[in-house]
């Protein structure tokens, strides 16, 4: 069965430090992988997805399938930086089909 | 382009009632998907919509039905209320929830079971 980890709920991190949010993922298929963000009193919104292969807000994540992961990093951690973290993973649930398998996701704490 | 509208945002329901959430997509986009938030459990997918057709369904009990309109507005409805549902329930959407795409979220209905 697909699985998303996230193996911390919490990471605190300074001002400046670099920050890695881990994800390792089990799925049979090809995986299409995301983070979502959650900031304070704001929506769930897409952070980044592997396919664009794009970098958001400084953020990079490669999906590394020997490993079966898609880590999230940035280089240098801002304050702003402060929020719900989630891996997604999308599975294929039969034919043209796909649901959004989500991780539990990593409160992230930047600190000044 | 107005964004995906839950409504209501709050409620409080006793156990044993049933309540009905509702949620409009971004206009253009034919797929609904609903998930409850926890904090102990994170994100949970509870079923997504297509054309009025239910392509998705996850693993909660049948007390969790919900249903699609042709303008793609859906409703979830959940049956005899148990403590443990009360929760953040999050619909999104997007424009046919295909394998890459990517999900606006609305902002949640969040619900009391006392």
């Amino acid at each position: 069965a697909q699985r998303v980890t996230q193996p911390e709920k919490l990471l605190s991190v300074f001002k400046g430090a670099p920050v890695e949010l881990k994800c390792n993922y089990s799925y049979s298929g090809s995986p299409e992988l995301f983070w979502y963000v959650q900031y304070s009193r704001q929506r769930l919104q897409l952070l980044l997805r592997h396919i664009s292969r794009e970098s958001i807000k400084g953020f990079t994540a490669d999906l590394n399938k020997g490993e079966t992961s898609f880590h999230l990093k940035k280089p240098f951690a801002q304050e702003e930086d402060s929020a719900m973290y989630y891996c997604a993973l999308s599975v294929n649930s039969g034919g043209s089909n796909y649901k959004l398998t989500f991780g539990k996701g990593t409160l992230l704490t930047v600190n000044p | 382009k107005a964004g995906v509208t839950q409504t209501p945002r709050y409620l409080i329901k006793t156990r044993g009632q049933q309540v009905t959430l509702s949620c409009s997509p971004i206009s253009g986009h034919r797929s609904v998907s609903w998930y409850q938030q926890t904090p102990g459990q994170g994100l949970q997918f509870l079923f997504e919509y297509f054309s009025e057709t239910q392509r998705n369904k996850g693993n909660f009990p049948g007390r969790f039905s919900g249903r699609q309109f042709s303008n793609s507005r859906s409703e979830m409805n959940v049956s005899t209320l148990e403590l443990g549902d009360s929760a953040l329930y999050l619909c999104a959407s997007s424009f046919s929830g295909g394998a890459g795409e990517k999900l606006f979220f609305g902002s949640g209905t969040q619900l009391s079971v006392l």
